[in-house]
Order: C-alpha cells, then structure tokens, then sequence
C-alpha cells in the first residue's frame, strides 16, 4: 500500500470548513483514497473513498489533485462533534486483493467553540 | 453502514489467562475479517487477517500462538489473548468486509487490561 503524509494535528472554529489535506504521491493507477475517522475510545468510521474524481456524501467531501498525488477531506460545517483522528489511507480495490487497511499517523483534529 | 459488534466492549483480566474477544458482523456475511491493536496516543496497528473457513494470515512481528484468531463462520471471528501479560494491555479492534462491499466496517473496540 502507498504511504500518505498528513498534519499531526488542526484546529478549526467550529461552525468553519474543516479542510484536511494528505499527501499521497506514490499511489497507483488502481489504489482508492480512503478517509476515516476515530473518535477518542471508539472504533475507526468510514467517512468518504474516491478514485480520481471529486466525491461528496452526508458527511464530508473528497477533493483529488488531477494527479491524484494528494487529496483533500472537507468537512463542510464542522461541530464539537467532529474532532477526531482523521485517517487518509491509500487501498488498493477488492478486485486487486490489495485490500488492507494499513492507518498511518493520521491528522488530529481540534473542534473549537 | 453495515454493523459489526464486538465484545466485550472492555474486559479485566489476571496475567497468564486467557481472553478471548469476539467480532460479529450483525447484518453482513464477512469473508473477511481483520484484527488490529491500538496502544494510548498510537494509531491502530494490523495483527491479522482472516478469511473465513482458512487460517489467519499474521503481520510481521505477531506471534500467531499467542493471538489465536478462528473464524469459522461467516458472522463471526474470534481473537484470544493467551497467556495474557501487562504488555498485552490494548484496546483491540476488529473490522469486517463481504466481498461486495467496497470498505470494511470496523467494531467499538475492545478495551483489555491485563493485572
């Protein structure tokens, strides 16, 4: 699995966009960008993945350079709610059998009020 | 999301027993199950994967006798810390994937203190 590069840590207002950025600059053409987050105690949650176009869902947005060698997680309204550890992950898709989830040192994030 | 459970959600133990923690995935077949462990302040680290009906394929620097990890059906995995010493002390968690789903869903975590 390609490594990714994230801060340590961030703060953010809450009520403000929380954009964590990820360097990823050694991904492969198959490899997935995964996001996850982990609340203090609890179990890491599936937050958004994308390949090479932007995605978005109910709880954040993926931005992917056009080179796919970083990518960015918004959290568009951010809450006390959200601070975390912010996991970005590269993965390759079920059908390479690069399926490992291997977490790096991830961003933590600081919801201020 | 689909649901995995795992349990118990924290347990206490005497060194040298024996703990065994479960993963279930409640509303999902997992063909696949992976184990991890996660000490204060550290990300999580991958122990092991297990494919149901097949032995557990271990990390580098995981020693299998001691983390004995049985999926014998496709709802269910179990790790067990033998022998259990101070060091073993961890919060352990567990994620599950069927082979439609694009992402793994991962448990609450077990919280194990070993005295």
């Amino acid at each position: 699995d390609a490594k990714t590069t994230q801060p340590p840590s961030m703060d953010c207002a809450e009520g403000r966009a929380a954009n964590l950025p990820c360097n990823h600059s050694t991904i492969s053409g198959n490899e997935y960008v995964y996001w996850y987050r982990q609340i203090h105690s609890q179990g890491p949650q599936y937050i958004i993945h994308g390949l090479k176009n932007n995605e978005t869902n109910e709880m954040a947005s993926l931005i992917i350079t056009e080179d796919r060698k970083s990518s960015t997680l918004i959290l568009p309204h951010a809450t006390l709610r959200d601070t975390a550890v912010y996991y970005c992950i590269v993965r390759g898709s079920r059908n390479t059998g690069g399926f490992k989830t291997i977490f790096g040192a991830g961003t933590r994030l600081f919801v201020k009020a | 999301g689909a649901v995995v459970s795992q349990h118990p959600s924290w347990v206490i133990c005497k060194s040298g027993t024996s703990v065994k923690i479960e993963c279930r995935s409640l509303d999902f077949q997992a063909t696949t199950m992976f184990w991890y462990r996660q000490f204060p302040k550290q990300s999580l680290m991958l122990m092991a994967t297990s494919n149901e009906g097949s032995k557990a394929t271990y990390e580098q620097g995981v020693e299998k006798d001691k983390f004995l990890i049985n999926h014998a059906s496709l709802t269910l995995s179990t790790l067990t810390v033998t022998s259990a010493h101070p060091e073993d002390s961890s919060f352990y968690i567990c994620s599950a994937r069927d082979r439609g789903f694009t992402e793994a869903f991962f448990g609450q975590g077990t919280r194990l203190t070993v005295v």
